[in-house]
Parts: C-alpha cells; sequence; structure tokens
C-alpha cells in the first residue's frame, strides 16, 4: 500500500540553525498538506498546496518559515532560524484531488535546543 | 485555533470493554472525520460522516454525528489493548481549502 514518506524521522537541532523537512506524499496525490503537532495538542496546519500552488498559508509564520512544491510533488519544508518554540512534530499529509480523507507519513520530530 | 474539543482528554478501560470519545465543534462543517495516532506516529483515517449523515459504523467502531448539536461520538466496541492510542476528530469544510482543522484528542489506555 502506498505511503507518504517524511525525513529525516528525528532530528536535534540548536536554536539559530536552520533545518529543513522533505515529504514524499502518495504518487498521484494533488494536495499535500504541512501540519505542527505539539506534544498533548491536536496538528495544526501551516500550508496547503494544490499541486505546486499554496492555497493556505495563512498560518505559517513567514519570517522564519517557508514552503515549496516545485514539481508538484514532493516538497520542503524549511525553518530559519530556528526558536525553541519550534520543538514538535511536523506531519506532512497527502490526498487526492477530490476526496476529504487524508494520508499521513510518519512525521518528523523536531528538538530545538 | 482548534475547531473541536474531544471528551475526555484521557480515558482509561479494560480490555472487552466500550470506549465512547466526544468531539464538539464551532462552526458548520461539510464532513467530520475520526483519526488515530500511536504514539510518536503519523494519524490514520479511521472513518468519515458527512453533514447529512447520523451515523456511521466500521468494523468495531460507530460513529454518530449530531449538526444541531455541533458534536460527534465515536464508539469503540469490544476494546482491545492494541486500540492504546489517542484519536483525534477533525472537521473539514466544503471549500476548496480542504485542510482539516483538528480538536486535541482523547488519549484511550486499554489494560490488557
Amino acid at each position: 500500500e502506498a505511503e507518504v514518506a517524511q525525513s529525516p524521522r528525528y532530528k536535534i537541532t540548536e536554536k539559530s540553525q536552520a533545518v529543513a523537512f522533505w515529504c514524499d506524499p502518495i504518487s498521484g496525490h494533488a494536495t499535500l498538506y504541512w501540519y505542527r503537532q505539539i506534544l498533548g495538542q491536536g496538528p495544526e496546519l501551516l500550508v496547503q498546496f494544490q499541486d505546486e500552488s499554496v492555497v493556505d498559508d495563512s498560518q505559517l509564520p513567514k519570517d522564519r518559515f517557508s514552503a515549496e512544491r516545485l514539481k508538484g510533488v514532493d516538497s520542503t519544508l524549511k525553518i530559519q532560524p530556528a526558536e525553541l518554540g519550534d520543538s514538535a512534530m511536523y506531519l506532512c499529509a497527502s490526498s487526492p484531488q477530490t476526496q476529504e480523507t487524508q494520508y499521513f507519513g510518519p512525521g518528523t520530530r523536531l528538538l530545538v535546543l | 485555533s482548534q475547531q473541536g474539543e474531544e471528551d475526555p482528554q484521557a480515558l482509561s478501560i479494560q480490555e472487552g470493554e466500550n470506549a465512547t470519545m466526544n468531539c464538539s465543534y464551532k462552526t458548520s462543517i461539510n464532513n467530520l472525520q475520526w483519526y488515530r495516532q500511536n504514539s510518536g506516529r503519523g494519524l490514520v483515517h479511521l472513518i468519515l460522516i458527512r453533514s447529512n449523515e447520523r451515523e456511521k459504523h466500521s468494523g468495531r467502531l460507530r460513529v454518530t454525528l449530531d449538526t444541531s448539536k455541533k458534536s460527534s461520538s465515536l464508539l469503540i466496541t469490544a476494546s482491545r489493548a492494541a486500540d492504546t492510542a489517542s484519536y483525534f476528530c477533525a472537521t473539514g469544510r466544503d471549500t476548496g481549502r480542504r485542510a482539516l482543522t483538528f480538536g486535541s484528542g482523547t488519549r484511550l489506555q486499554v489494560q490488557p
């Protein structure tokens, strides 16, 4: 069964450093999401892509976060510079064009020291 | 901000018992979904119920939706130790923005 791939699974970095996360959605899924999940809470949307276009990045802290999906397939989420409060799980999900169900990757757990 | 609120925040039961989790939300929705998350892992979709549906079943899962009360419940019957996980409700809107708005989750512990 096809799965959403994410890497790395774990990342430890020092504050003020740059970090990048990668996501490869299920083949053929036009919509890609990045969520942030703080321990003990539900995921919160950071950015949504439809193919290579950003549909919603209203909750993305644009002074330090950036996301791209250049060819409408895989995506990269970057944080520069990282802050202590960025420690969280970063989840990528994808869905087919016309379905509401989302398929999640295993996540990247970020720890900022 | 999070749309839904799950209740209870934590639930501990014995294997074989039923587990009921509730979700309340604030705005009108197109559908409501339930997801499961094992510790440190990604979320897994369990079931989707549309705003014009009142009840849906999938295996040992039963979901109800009351749009007049803006609430939903998830019932897991004959629970197993493997059901131990966090359960999240998520609401979807019928707009171009298909992202889900998640609640804060219920942490279910099933004791063997």
